[in-house]
């Protein structure tokens, strides 16, 4: 059985760090690319960063770009996000998604089949 | 950055109808669009993906079709459990973009 589990959300003051993780199990998580997407309070989905399987590539919307980085451990199953300077608009809930296609050569990917239960980050003084 | 327009951003309809949700995007993007359905304070969930092939588990009362810029997703026979909010999303080119949203109502 696939599953994500995302931990390290929190409060954290404008300016701030914070890093989440996203433990992935129940399939051969280095062929996958793997994404976050996150969700303002009452808003959209809205695509953060993705990262190949190889974590050779990456791409970041320009919304988080300079202050979000995106990396992953594939001996440990996990991607993350690292998240500097970050700012009140940032609060969401942080999903991690699995790609459908394995070993998909591509960032843009095919479609998410997997997602986590989100974890809730709120920026706040 | 492509855009993607859904409408209409909300909808009322009763258990049995027949619903639309159209979604278009600012370019070109063949057939790389997906559907997803989220409930309140859940993960979403994809329904179709390629615009028009059903994910493994999804009731067929739901199908979507289109091609190029225009795009719908139609349920056939609206469930109570139904209820929530679609999302399209387009996967032709980085960065990935969703459409904002229809939320869907039982009247």
């Amino acid at each position: 059985e696939v599953q994500l589990v995302e931990s390290g959300g929190g409060l954290v003051q404008p300016g701030g760090s914070l890093r989440l993780s996203c433990e992935a199990s129940g399939f051969n998580f280095r062929d996958y690319v793997m994404t976050w997407v996150r969700q303002a309070p009452g808003k959209g989905l809205e695509w953060v960063s993705v990262i190949s399987g190889s974590a050779l590539s990456t791409y970041h919307a320009d919304s988080v770009k300079g202050r979000f980085s995106i990396s992953r451990d594939n001996s440990k199953n996990t991607v993350y996000l690292q998240m500097n300077k970050l700012k009140v608009e940032d609060t969401a809930v942080y999903y991690c998604a699995k790609d459908a296609l394995s070993n998909a050569g591509r960032l843009r990917g095919y479609y998410f089949d997997y997602w986590g239960q989100g974890s809730l980050v709120t920026v706040s003084s | 950055d492509i855009q993607m327009t859904q409408s209409p951003s909300s909808l009322s309809a009763s258990v049995g109808d027949r619903v639309s949700i159209t979604c278009q995007a600012g370019q070109d993007i063949r057939k790389s669009l997906n559907w997803y359905q989220q409930k309140p304070g859940k993960a979403p969930k994809v329904l179709i993906y390629d615009a028009s092939n059903l994910e493994t588990d999804v009731p067929p009362r739901f199908s979507g079709r289109g091609s190029g810029t225009d795009f719908t997703l139609i349920i056939n026979g609206l469930q109570p459990e139904d209820i929530a909010t679609y999302y399209c999303q387009q996967f032709d080119d980085l960065p990935i973009t969703f459409g904002q949203g229809t939320r869907l109502e039982i009247k």
